[in-house]
């Protein structure tokens, strides 16, 4: 089972400042990562595909980049809405598997 | 547009069974370009992937429930199902279903959640 690792587990941000997420794979799992948002009492809701591919209608602010084991999720210019829990998502083989996740909260 | 809702009993006993339905509107569960899926989340942590269905009629499920576990289509009422055997507390957690894209393996539609709780 490929194990994602992410850090930090909570991170307290001020508005507009830069956010930096970033998840470890134990194994070479390519691009085949994705990044979730979710905010309390809500679904889950895809940001990024692939390591690095925007989604429509997700703000141009999200970005992600990595392939291998090391990606990272970035947020410039975080706004109030951003408030959430962001989760690391493999889809390399089965088992399918999520990093424990990653709460920013604005301060 | 797509829409996916969970129903089920929110209680069950130790040892019972957890069966929970997902009704999907929008888009027929026959459709190749899909895998349906059933995720669950327990308070404070992360998701855990269940398992899959595809519109072939093939299944895949996580090895750690692989034994309880079984997901079934109903095609026609465009319906698919989770059972889970035998459950204890461990189980007690907010239960997704959701639907895959084959085309680039995104979860891109979530149900709302159902919270099913595992106590006598």
């Amino acid at each position: 089972e490929i194990v994602l690792t992410q850090s930090p587990d909570f991170q307290s941000v001020t508005p507009k400042e830069k956010v930096t997420i970033t998840c470890r794979a134990s194994q070479n799992i390519g691009n085949s990562l994705h990044w979730y948002q979710q905010k309390p009492d809500q679904s889950p809701k895809v940001l990024i595909k692939y390591a690095s591919q925007s989604i429509s209608g997700v703000p141009s602010r999200f970005s992600g980049s990595g392939s291998g084991t090391d990606f990272t999720l970035t947020i410039n210019s975080l706004e109030a809405e951003d408030a959430a829990t962001y989760y690391c998502h493999q889809s390399s083989s089965l088992p399918l598997t999520f990093g424990g996740g990653t709460k920013v909260e604005i301060k | 547009q797509v829409q996916l809702q969970e129903s089920g009993p929110g209680l069950v006993k130790p040892s019972q069974t957890l069966s929970l339905t997902c009704t999907v509107s929008g888009v027929s569960i026959s459709s190749g370009y899909y895998y349906w899926t059933w995720i669950r989340q327990p308070a404070g942590k992360g998701p855990e992937w269940i398992g899959r269905f595809y519109s072939s009629g093939s299944t895949d499920y996580n090895p750690s429930l692989q034994s309880r576990v079984t997901i079934s289509l109903d095609r026609t009422k465009n319906q698919f199902s989770l059972n889970l055997y035998f459950v204890t507390a461990a189980d007690t957690a907010v239960y997704y279903c959701g639907r895959v894209s084959t085309g680039d393996y995104t979860i891109d539609y979530w149900g709302q959640g159902t919270l099913v709780t595992v106590s006598s």
